[in-house]
């Protein structure tokens, strides 16, 4: 099947510093949309992305629609306490079914 | 209005036990999914339903079974749990045609078989 290729696994930075995470995948997609989870809760929806070359923002976070449709990827800048989570990426190509990354650990030192 | 909720949140079973997983949502979607997250994979759908009265496999169905009897509700069963079945599982619900950007997800059951 497909599969989502999402770095890095985990990171543990300092308050304030910027983020980047990336997904890349073999295979084209539609839509790269972006999850946050937070402890003991499901994925709540962050940005959409619909159109290749597409760049949008949400307050403090920018995600990017790769150009070649086979990635994307999301920027936190002046990260806080509350952005510690699991980022999920989730392609969509066709019907209502998503593939997701393996998820980045965010961790956040005050 | 709850959104999507998950029942119970969680459960330790026995090799070979049974169980039924119960989702609710209150958002009237016409599509609605189980998933199972474990670590380092993600989420990989199990199996998904576009409507009353219809079910279909996702990418990981076999072990489970399931059933939507009323547009709100969708059940998950495990007929004969085993340890490869230790995970935690969501649900989640959307409205049909909107490529993922409107699916909701419950807060999740965490399953240990041992």
């Amino acid at each position: 099947g497909q599969q989502l290729n999402q770095s890095p696994q985990s990171m543990f930075i300092q308050e304030g510093e910027d983020v980047s995470m990336n997904c890349t995948s073999s295979s084209i997609f539609n839509t790269w949309l972006w999850y946050k989870q937070e402890p003991g809760e499901g994925p709540v929806l962050l940005i959409a992305l619909y159109k290749a070359g597409e760049l949008t923002s949400n307050g403090r976070l920018t995600a990017q629609f790769g150009i070649t449709r086979k990635d994307s990827f999301l920027n936190i800048s002046a990260s806080i306490p509350s952005d510690v989570g699991i980022y999920f990426c989730a392609g969509h190509l066709y019907g209502n079914k998503l593939v997701f990354g393996a998820g980045t650990i965010l961790r956040v030192k005050s | 209005n709850a959104g999507v909720t998950q029942t119970p949140k969680f459960r330790v079973l026995k090799t070979g036990q049974s169980m039924t997983l119960l989702c609710a949502q209150d958002m009237n979607h016409e599509y609605m999914y189980w998933y199972r997250q474990d670590p380092g994979m993600g989420l990989r759908l199990i199996h998904y339903s576009v409507g009353e009265g219809t079910t279909a496999k996702g990418e990981v169905p076999d072990g489970y079974n399931v059933s939507r009897l009323k547009k709100q509700n969708f059940l998950l069963g495990l007929e004969s749990a085993a340890p490869s079945q230790t995970s935690v599982y969501f649900c989640a619900s959307s409205p049909p045609g909107t490529s993922g950007r409107a699916m909701f997800f419950g807060p999740g059951t965490r399953l240990t078989v041992l």
